[in-house]
């Protein structure tokens, strides 16, 4: 299984809504990213995950909160976001955590904020 | 952050022709690059990857090479497919830094 899956695929939510994007792994990987990527544009890392703790926040605003239960899945909560949030949001998981090894993508969740 | 960049947006080649794919980087410290295709609506698929210690690798119809002196790194394909049709993004990292910046992608269009 060499799968990362998001759900859900598309998300439509108000300004004062509160969603949460999931993304799942069963390959024991270590290491969980957010990426956020605009149209045209190349993936922007958001967040980083290295053994179940935030490793790095690249200065992303409060509005987006991330999570982990566990090693196998990563959320992402989103709360009173603004219209310029909508994007494609990525998430990846890789072996190790050193960066040195490749990172795996899923579909991402395709998030219109109204 | 670092800055990875492309050198040209839009590459068409016909379809059985070679593509050569161009990224510069910035980041000397930068060890470890590995080349993305991305198919519209979908994520990041994994390609090739090299590290630092080696200037070529070699997969099935593509090559990486790697020139650490000038930063330069490129993906060739060879006899390309209309299948191959996507944008392809760069990505670098530095190790024990746990992060990937990506260059700013070149679209390929194949013509059948």
């Amino acid at each position: 299984d060499t799968e990362v899956t998001q759900t859900p695929k598309h998300l439509v939510m108000g300004m004062t809504n509160k969603k949460s994007l999931k993304c799942e792994q069963h390959m024991g990987h270590r290491a969980m990213y957010w990426y956020k990527q605009k149209a045209k544009k190349p993936p922007e890392l958001m967040f980083v995950y290295s053994y179940e703790k935030l490793s790095i926040n690249e200065s992303v605003p409060s509005r987006f909160s991330p999570e982990c239960p566990n090693s196998s899945l990563l959320n992402l909560h989103l709360h009173a976001l603004q219209p310029e949030d909508s994007a494609l949001y990525l998430c990846a998981s890789s072996k190790e955590t050193g960066g040195n090894t490749e990172a795996f993508f899923g579909q991402g969740t395709r998030l219109t904020v109204v | 952050g670092e800055s990875v960049g492309l050198h040209l947006p839009t590459l068409s080649v016909q379809e059985g022709d070679n593509s050569i794919i161009n990224c510069a980087y910035s980041n000397s410290a930068s060890d470890y690059f590995i080349w993305y295709k991305q198919e519209s609506g979908k994520g990041p698929q994994f390609i090739i990857d090299i590290r630092s210690n080696m200037d070529k690798r070699q997969g099935q119809r593509v090559t990486v090479l790697l020139n650490k002196t000038v930063k330069h790194l490129s993906l060739q394909i060879a006899a390309t497919q209309p299948g191959d049709s996507a944008v392809y993004f760069c990505a670098e990292s530095v190790y024990n830094f746990n992060k990937f910046y990506f260059g700013s992608g070149t679209k390929l269009n194949v013509k059948p």
